[in-house]
C-alpha cells in the first residue's frame, strides 16, 4: 500500500536488548524523522535524515542509532535498550519541495521495555 | 527551554459549541505553524497551517488565527463535533529548515455530545 508504514506496531523487549523499528514510505520523500512520544513531552525528535546516506541528530538522540541506505526506508535502532525508551515511536517524511515543511506520519510502534 | 507551547492539556465543550486552542512560541524565526490531530493509536495528521505573512487561515470549520506581535496562534473549530475528541499538536517550522517542525506537548480536546 503506498503511504508510510512502521513495524512491528507493538514491541515487548527487555532491557539490554537491542531492538529495531522500522519505517519504510513509498512517496519518495527526501525527508524522513524519528519522534517519540512522551505524556507530558509530545513530540520530541530523536534524529531525522534529509537523504539517503545523511542523517543528523534530534532533540533527544542519546541511546538510539539511524541509517538510511535507501531513500525508502529509516529504521531506528536501540542499541541497549532501556526502560526510560518505553514509549510510542512515530516515523514521518516529508518532500523536499514541502508547502509549511508539512510532515506525514505513520501510525506508531508502542514500545514496553521491562 | 521549549520554543512551542501548549500551556492547557486538556478542554472539554459541549456539542456544537466552539473549540479554542492556543499555542505560543518564543522562536521569531518560525515562518510556518501547522495543527495537526491525533488519535489514539494513530499517527499524527496533518489539520491546518498557516504563513507567517498572514493572520488567518480557514478551511471549513477550522480556523487558524496567528498574532505575530504577541507570537500566538488559536484553532478555532465551530462547530465542534464529538468526532473533534483527540489530542491537538501545535508545530512551528523555519524556512529552510530541513523541513524539521518543533511540537509543543498538545492538547487534549473532549466534545461533549
Amino acid at each position: 500500500d503506498a503511504g508510510i508504514t512502521q513495524s512491528p506496531r507493538y514491541k515487548i523487549t527487555e532491557t539490554g536488548r537491542q531492538v529495531t523499528l522500522m519505517c519504510h514510505q513509498t512517496w519518495s520523500h527526501s525527508y524522513m524523522f524519528w519522534y517519540r512520544q512522551d505524556l507530558g513531552h509530545g513530540l520530541r525528535l530523536i534524529y531525522y535524515s534529509a537523504a539517503a546516506d545523511i542523517t543528523d541528530k534530534g532533540e533527544v538522540p542519546d541511546g538510539y542509532v539511524v541509517s538510511r541506505s535507501k531513500t525508502e526506508n529509516f529504521p531506528l535502532t536501540l542499541e541497549s535498550a532501556t526502560r526510560s525508551q518505553t514509549s510510542v515511536y512515530f516515523c514521518a517524511s516529508s518532500p523536499r519541495q514541502s508547502s509549511y515543511n508539512e510532515q506525514f506520519f505513520g501510525p506508531g510502534t508502542r514500545l514496553t521495555v521491562l | 527551554d521549549q520554543q512551542v507551547k501548549q500551556n492547557s492539556p486538556s478542554l472539554s465543550v459541549q456539542e456544537g459549541r466552539i473549540s479554542i486552542l492556543n499555542c505560543d512560541y518564543t522562536n521569531s524565526m518560525f515562518d510556518y505553524f501547522l495543527w495537526y490531530k491525533k488519535y489514539p493509536a494513530e499517527g499524527p495528521t496533518f489539520l491546518i497551517s498557516i504563513s507567517s505573512i498572514k493572520d488567518k487561515n480557514e478551511d471549513g470549520r477550522f480556523t487558524v488565527f496567528l498574532n505575530k506581535s504577541a507570537k500566538h496562534l488559536s484553532l478555532h473549530i465551530v462547530p465542534s463535533q464529538p468526532g473533534d475528541s483527540a489530542v491537538y499538536f501545535c508545530a512551528a517550522s523555519e524556512y529552510g529548515a530541513n523541513s524539521k517542525l518543533t511540537f509543543g506537548k498538545g492538547i487534549t480536546l473532549s466534545v461533549r455530545p
